[in-house]
């Protein structure tokens, strides 16, 4: 199993402004996932993070909206910029590789106001 | 396209036994997993599915058929604690997870 901490757990925000979230890993791990959860809904996954390399967008998400960080094999952050109130949500990382079930952090609660 | 269907809602008594269903059509199959999400908190993992037929795990068990492209996550003994919502994803052949909507499950007294 891993162990993620993730941080903060919750923030507000003005519109406008850049939060950047950070999850540590207990152990190395090749890939780390970042979510977006908006209310009721699902998980919708923002990119994929490799250490080493440039973060892999899915589709509707860009880097310059959502830069990516991964200096090494146990961290990583996602950066929320120039936010709108419509980026307010529930924003999760994970890990998980091959056939392992995903582990996630604890979840940064975002209101942009 | 992918797809993962499963009931947006589901109300079920205190002792009882619930079942929720799970659809899905992917890219390739790599696994179906089950999570466990109390409102505010991070999905928690609760089974994974690969060969088709019955996993149990105590109270839980969960069950796949890959020529039909459907999973069950069976609850036993409902406690008040089990009102969550449940996930189904699965994980395609770029063993990237598609998530389904969640199914929120109340249970009532």
């Amino acid at each position: 199993s891993a162990v993620i901490s993730q941080k903060p757990s919750r923030d507000i925000c003005q519109r406008g402004t850049s939060l950047t979230i950070q999850c540590q890993v207990d152990s190395q791990v090749t890939m780390m996932f970042w979510y977006r959860q908006q209310p009721g809904q699902s998980l919708t996954l923002i990119a994929t993070a490799n250490q080493g390399s440039e973060a892999t967008y899915e589709s509707g998400f860009v880097i310059d909206k959502f830069p990516i960080s991964r200096p090494n094999l146990t961290f990583s952050t996602l950066t929320v910029s120039n936010m709108s109130p419509e980026d307010s949500s529930i924003y999760l990382c994970s890990v998980g590789t091959g056939e392992t079930e995903a582990f996630f952090g604890q979840g940064t609660r975002l209101t942009v106001v | 396209g992918q797809n993962i269907d499963q009931p947006t809602e589901m109300t079920a008594t205190e002792g009882a036994i619930v079942q929720i269903n799970c659809t899905y059509q992917t890219s390739g199959f790599n696994g179906l997993f089950w999570y466990q999400q109390h409102a505010g908190e991070a999905p928690t993992f609760l089974s994974y599915n690969v060969l088709d037929g019955l996993e149990e795990k105590g109270r839980f068990s969960s069950f796949l058929s890959r020529s039909k492209g459907y999973s069950y996550l069976l609850l036993k003994e409902l406690q008040m604690k089990d009102s969550a919502s449940y996930l189904c994803a699965v994980m395609d052949s770029n063993y990237q997870l598609i998530w389904g909507a969640g199914t929120k499950l109340i249970i009532k007294p």
